[in-house]
Order: C-alpha cells, then structure tokens, then sequence
C-alpha cells in the first residue's frame, strides 16, 4: 500500500545552519505531495505542497522539489532559525483516491541559538 | 476566519469508559476527517465525510468507534469502550471541496488529547 518513510530524528541544528528532512514515498499513480509542520502546542499546518513531478513547492523560505525518478520531496532551508523549532510530517494524498492524507512518522527539528 | 474548533483539549478517562469528541470545521467546509495520531507516529484517517455521508471508514474499529455528521456542518467522534491502545491525539481536519480532490489543503484543528488510565 501507500507509504511514506521520513528520516529519524530529532534533528538539531545551530541557528542559520542548512537543514534537509529527507522523504520517500511508495504509491501508485502520480501523488500529491505535502509538507505539514506542527509547532509546539499547536495544530498540523500546510507548510507546501506540490501537485506534479519536477515541481518545486516554497514557503517561509523552505522548498521541496518532487523527484518522480527518486520518488522523494526532501525539505530544504538555507538558514534555519530557532522559531522553525517544531515537528515536520511528510504526506500524500493518492490520484484517484479520497483526498485521505498519509503521513509519514514525523521529524523533530531542534534549533538552537 | 475562524478555524477548525475541537472540544475537549484534553481528557483523561479510564478503559472501559466511553468518550466523545466534538469539531466545528471551517465554515463551508464540505469535507470533514477525522485523523488518530498516536504518540511517535503520522496522522492516520479514521474517517471521512463528505457533507453528511461516509466516503472512508476502512481504518475506523467499528466495534468501538462511531462518528456522525448529522447536518454536514459539526461532527462528534465516540469511543466506547475506550482502550489502553486508544491513548493518542484525535484531530480533525476540514477542507473545502469535492472527494476526490487530492490536491486540497486540509486544515487541521488542534486536537484532543486522550489519555486512557
């Protein structure tokens, strides 16, 4: 069935370093794929997302590129600063299927100043 | 403009007993979902209504779950008997078409957090 596997974490990072949160997928037909990011206390949030092979998504200066030959949309920042400190979730939703998402386990992204 | 509501925050029960969350999805919502997410791990969808109707219960046990959505606007999710393994954030989440559009933003409310002693 459908899957996605995410990198183990927790990742921490000094403020201003490079992140990569590394995501596969395995599913059939042509997903959509999201990044979703929870802060601490907070609810799931719509990071970005990108409908189509080689397109790339962007948000608050995260990007994340769909690699249809590597089946991947790693996450990607330049500069990371401690408010980025939160838990990231990989997901997809399947052509053809509900619109259900199915999220990967999860990635906590520490960043200290 | 307002966003997903959920009620309780947090509940403590104990197994055996029943519990029952509450959501007010984004107004004009048609697509509501209901997602366990159990310490460590990814949302995983229990169910999904699209106004009033069930489009996906596969993964809702139905020997102790039930969730209804009698107006197509709020909806309640119930656990009765509840389970040590029942313990995890419930959280819905609305988004604002028709089935079937999986490039949809879903917005998620804050959870329910359900510990069972």
């Amino acid at each position: 069935g459908d899957s996605v596997t995410q990198m183990e974490g927790p990742v921490t990072l000094s403020e201003e370093a490079f992140l990569t949160i590394n995501c596969t997928y395995t599913a059939t037909g042509y997903p959509s794929l999201f990044w979703y990011v929870q802060y601490p206390g907070e609810g799931l949030q719509l990071l970005l997302k990108a409908t189509k092979a080689d397109d790339k998504g962007s948000n608050k200066g995260f990007e994340a590129t769909y690699r249809k030959e590597t089946t991947s949309f790693h996450l990607e920042k330049g500069s990371v600063q401690v408010s980025d400190s939160a838990v990231y979730f990989c997901a997809l939703t399947r052509s053809g299927n509900t619109g259900k998402l199915i999220f990967g386990q999860g990635t906590t992204l520490q960043v200290k100043p | 403009e307002a966003g997903v509501a959920q009620s309780p925050r947090y509940k403590i029960i104990e197994k055996r007993q029943s519990v029952a969350f509450w959501c007010n999805p984004i107004s004009g919502h048609a697509t509501l979902y209901w997602y366990q997410q159990i310490l460590g791990q990814g949302p995983k969808l229990l169910i999904q209504f699209q106004n009033n109707g069930v489009v996906d219960d596969s993964q809702l046990p139905k020997d102790r779950f039930s969730a209804e959505r009698l107006k197509g606007v709020d909806s309640t999710l119930k656990i009765q008997p509840a389970k040590l393994e029942d313990s995890a954030v419930y959280l819905c989440a609305s988004s604002l078409g028709q089935t079937g559009t999986t490039q949809e933003t879903q917005y998620f409310g804050p959870g329910t957090r359900l510990l069972v002693l």
